[in-house]
């Protein structure tokens, strides 16, 4: 069964400081990777995608991958508490559309 | 444009009745999107449309679950009769063509409560 995996958390991160987030994959042929942001109550919305090995910088956010060690990771730098969210990670094989979600991590920025 | 447009927000109803949850997917979108949020499961997809036509509704829990796309801004997603296991979020989202490394836009979701 194709499953991704992250760590529920809550993480807490002091603001100003880098927030790691990493999630783990299964299936070896997933070829498209997403971390979709949620605020409590809200639905939810994509911040990164990223399809190749490295890393993919965008602002203050970076996603890396290795496919090799499947994982994915988000990384935010000079987290600010409007940060402070679920962040959920989604796999897919482009054959097959559907994503496969993870669980999500709950992140709190503290000031 | 406006956005994935569920209604309603809130819905409250007794076990047994019938609840039906409405969506209008982005204007050219080809793919439509219903999907179930709760704390234990997380995000499941229940069912996805490509040009008005069911494509996989795998996830649908059970024959009380059904869902509809009679035109390209349209679909509902009913639960007859509706039990207290079914109260979560239900989220309808779209997307342009719907492959793999395409970006979901999800509607502000419905939230459902079943007493």
């Amino acid at each position: 069964q194709k499953e991704v995996e992250q760590n529920s958390g809550p993480l807490s991160v002091p603001e100003g400081a880098i927030a790691s987030l990493n999630c783990t994959y299964s299936d070896r042929g997933s070829q498209s990777f997403f971390w979709y942001r949620q605020y409590s109550g809200k639905s939810p919305e994509l911040i990164m995608s990223i399809y190749s090995n490295g890393d993919k910088e965008d602002g203050r956010f970076t996603a890396q991958l290795n496919k090799a060690s499947q994982y994915v990771s988000l990384l935010i730098r000079d987290s600010q508490p409007s940060d402070s969210a679920t962040y959920l990670c989604a796999v897919s094989m482009d054959s097959n559309y559907q994503l496969i979600w993870g669980a999500g991590t709950k992140l709190i920025i503290k000031p | 444009d406006a956005g994935v447009i569920q209604s309603p927000r809130h819905e409250v109803t007794e076990m047994g009745q019938e609840v039906t949850l409405r969506c209008k997917p982005i204007s050219g979108h080809d793919y439509l999107f219903w999907y179930r949020q709760t704390m234990m499961r997380g995000l499941e997809l229940l069912i996805y449309f490509n040009n008005n036509v069911p494509i996989d509704d795998s996830g649908m829990p059970e024959d009380r679950f059904s869902a509809k796309m009679p035109n390209a801004s349209f679909s509902t997603l009913k639960i007859q009769p509706s039990e207290p296991r079914d109260s979560a979020v239900y989220f309808c989202a779209s997307s342009k063509t719907g492959t793999g490394s395409e970006k979901l836009f999800f509607g502000s979701g419905t939230q459902l409560s079943v007493l």
